[in-house]
């Protein structure tokens, strides 16, 4: 059973574009949602989190929106570029920091 | 301030063979998470250590055992190697709070021929 889908699986947009991923999960006792950040060869590193009471949550050109009634929450990343390339994924947990991920989405930003 | 360091950084093995992952948490956290990354999947849960016992499990089998130190490193080990076992291995530290950052290692390429 997958707890946490993501979607789109691959993404291409244009340097300076915006990138919107999105993520939908069934667990309502998960109360952390981080996004990962992953290079080629790297482990992930956390880009941003929030917790479900906020709705939106900025951090420079991140920001992730949360629908808690939909469970449901995006990353948005605002004015992409080539260096934003990467796999990223949502993630979710309750607890003691145990994550359940999604299945990532590769992200191209073509100059 | 070192982060998550894992050893060693890639690993060929024979099906049938065992193997042994290492480990060191970043500087502070007592709790340590396994996960195996698919290529093109996203990291799958298979255990947490935490004041050296193993606290939670993923949907793993047996053949995957850990242990965790009382300096908090802890190692990851697989019995009876399989071809689907080839994955991405990381390790993460904590704190022991729910909900807190969790840091990723670089992880452990293990490929078995």
């Amino acid at each position: 059973q997958q707890q946490v889908k993501q979607s789109p699986q691959s993404l291409i947009v244009q340097k300076g574009g915006i990138s919107i991923i999105n993520c939908a999960y069934e667990n309502t006792a998960f109360d952390y949602f981080p996004w990962y950040q992953q290079f080629p060869g790297k482990g992930p590193a956390l880009l941003i989190a929030i917790r479900p009471d906020v709705s939106e949550k900025k951090e420079g050109r991140f920001t992730i929106s949360f629908n808690k009634s939909a469970k449901q929450f995006s990353l948005h990343i605002m004015d992409s570029q080539p260096g934003d390339s990467a796999t990223y994924f949502c993630a979710a947990s309750k607890g003691y920091s145990t994550l359940t991920f999604g299945k990532g989405t590769m992200l191209l930003v073509s100059p | 301030d070192a982060g998550v360091t894992q050893s060693p950084t890639h690993l060929i093995k024979t099906r049938g063979q065992q193997v042994t992952l290492r480990c060191s948490p970043k500087s502070g956290h007592d709790t340590v998470s396994w996960y195996q990354q698919a290529l093109g999947q996203g990291p799958q849960f298979i255990f947490q250590y935490y004041e050296e016992e193993e606290r939670q499990r993923g949907n793993f089998p047996d053949r995957f055992s850990g242990h965790q130190f009382p300096n908090y490193s802890s190692e990851l080990n697989v019995n009876a190697l399989l071809l689907g076992d080839s994955a991405l291995y990381l390790c993460a530290s904590s704190l022991p709070q729910g909900g807190t950052e969790a840091f990723f290692g670089q992880g452990t390429r293990l490929t078995v021929v």
